[in-house]
């Protein structure tokens, strides 16, 4: 079965850098995800797409300091200079078996 | 600009029904496959459908097949979840979002999501 696997909670200062991570499940390591922003009362917000080889494509918009890398089922955003409008709940997202399957979303407070 | 625009949620008593509608702009629509994506009070984003581009293929959540159905108005531009028999636990807030890839894509990334409108099944 296909599971994404996120840490419930991040914390990093303002200013700083931080990186988040999602696994991807035994078996199903050489799968694309996609990485979303979900800022407070507000919908997802789409930030990149992300391969198994760390390379990826952001959306419109999104800074620099946001980007992307992979390591065997383990992929990661990480976010550089830390502002606070960054506080937000982050997911991952993968479809490698069809079926969109989330994360269970990291929170992310900025300190 | 790109956009997604959800409307039709309110608060609805168990076993009655509710149409949510999605207005799309910014984009040829009918290019795209859709999907409606929920997220219950507190918790994180559980996906409900899918229809594509046409509107001929389907797929539903284990969740809601048989009670929700979902279409698309390419001539309006609109994306459609009709939901019948609802359940306390359909309660969510209820966004729709737009695949990366045009064509028959209908697994994909989501580039594209609206703000989303709120669903409260309750007596």
């Amino acid at each position: 079965q296909l599971v994404l696997t996120q840490s419930p909670s991040a914390s990093a200062s303002l200013g700083a850098s931080v990186k988040l991570t999602c696994t991807l499940s035994s078996g199903h390591s050489s799968y694309a995800i996609a990485w979303h922003q979900q800022q407070p009362e507000k919908g997802p917000r789409y930030l990149m797409n992300l391969n198994s080889d760390g390379s990826h494509t952001k959306g419109d918009g999104i800074p620099d300091r946001f980007s992307g890398s992979s390591s065997g089922a383990e992929r990661y955003l990480t976010i550089s200079s830390l502002q606070s409008e960054d506080e937000a709940d982050y997911y991952c997202q993968t479809w490698g078996t069809g079926i969109p399957v989330f994360g269970g979303g990291t929170k992310l407070t900025v300190l | 600009q790109v956009q997604l625009v959800e409307s039709g949620g309110g608060v609805v008593q168990p076993g009655r029904s509710l149409r949510l509608s999605c207005a799309a702009s910014g984009f040829t629509f009918s290019s795209y496959g859709m999907h409606w994506v929920r997220q219950a009070p507190g918790k994180g984003l559980e996906w409900v459908a899918v229809i594509s581009y046409d509107g001929i293929n389907k797929y539903y959540a284990d969740s809601v097949k048989g009670r929700f159905t979902i279409s698309r108005d390419n001539s309006k531009n609109t994306l459609y979840l009709q939901m019948n028999s609802l359940r306390a636990e359909d309660t969510a807030v209820f966004y729709c979002a737009k695949v990366k890839a045009s064509g028959w894509y209908l697994w994909d990334a989501f580039d594209i999501w609206g703000q989303g409108t709120m669903v409260t099944v309750s007596s």
